[in-house]
């Protein structure tokens, strides 16, 4: 069985500094892949970063990176220079064979 | 151009009533998924299509049934519907069901059972 884990509570960051948001994963399946995604207040989701669990490299999509760390089976997301428009609720995903399984998600609020 | 779209944006209607939430997406996707999420913002997959076949179906009550004429379009049909129903509901496409086919969503249907 898949499991993630987000348990931060709301995270609070200043506008221009970076953030690092958890996120701890359990499988047993021998290739996964490992996803964030955004949703703000407007209710969509949206796709910001993967990495897949035999890359070699830490995942970067411009001021997102996934600081992915395998022995630990975690996967957490920094997003540099943090903006207004940063605020929302992450979720961490992972994705075995055909499923997708989310975790509970983070709040973040960015402050001017 | 809309990738994946979902109809209506927001359906409101009494417990006991039938409703239907339509998918289609145009990414030419072979798999299509929708997904529930609750009022703790917890999102949890329901049933997943390859090819027009199920080949997901996570304990969801035999009063949800999804229906894929083609790969472009999964839609969802709900039977007497209950408070309990009340949730976003999200369509998602990816290509194949590979660890790495990132999911495409929808924008979401809000379901308000009174």
């Amino acid at each position: 069985a898949q499991k993630i884990t987000q348990t931060q509570p709301g995270m609070f960051v200043q506008e221009k500094e970076a953030v690092t948001l958890d996120c701890t994963y359990d499988t047993s399946d021998p290739s996964y892949g490992l996803f964030w995604y955004k949703q703000p207040s407007s209710g969509e989701m949206i796709f910001l970063i993967y990495q897949g669990s035999y890359d070699q490299q830490n995942a970067t999509e411009g001021r997102y990176s996934l600081n992915f760390q395998k022995a630990r089976k975690s996967a957490n997301l920094v997003i540099s220079a943090s903006q207004l428009g940063d605020s929302a609720m992450y979720f961490c995903a992972m994705r075995g064979i055909s499923k997708l399984t989310f975790g509970k998600g983070i709040t973040l609020s960015v402050r001017p | 151009d809309t990738a994946v779209s979902q109809t209506p944006k927001y359906l409101v209607t009494q417990m006991g009533n039938d409703k239907s939430i339509k998918c289609e997406q145009n990414l030419g996707h072979d798999t299509m998924y929708w997904y529930k999420q609750d009022s703790k913002k917890f999102l949890k997959i329901m049933f997943s299509y390859n090819n027009k076949e199920l080949i997901i179906n996570e304990t969801v009550p035999n009063r949800f049934s999804p229906k894929s004429p083609d790969k472009a379009h999964l839609n969802l049909h709900i039977n007497s519907l209950e408070l309990g129903d009340s949730a976003v509901y999200f369509c998602a496409s990816s290509q194949g069901l590979g660890t790495v086919a990132e999911q495409f969503f929808g924008p979401g249907t809000r379901l308000t059972v009174l």
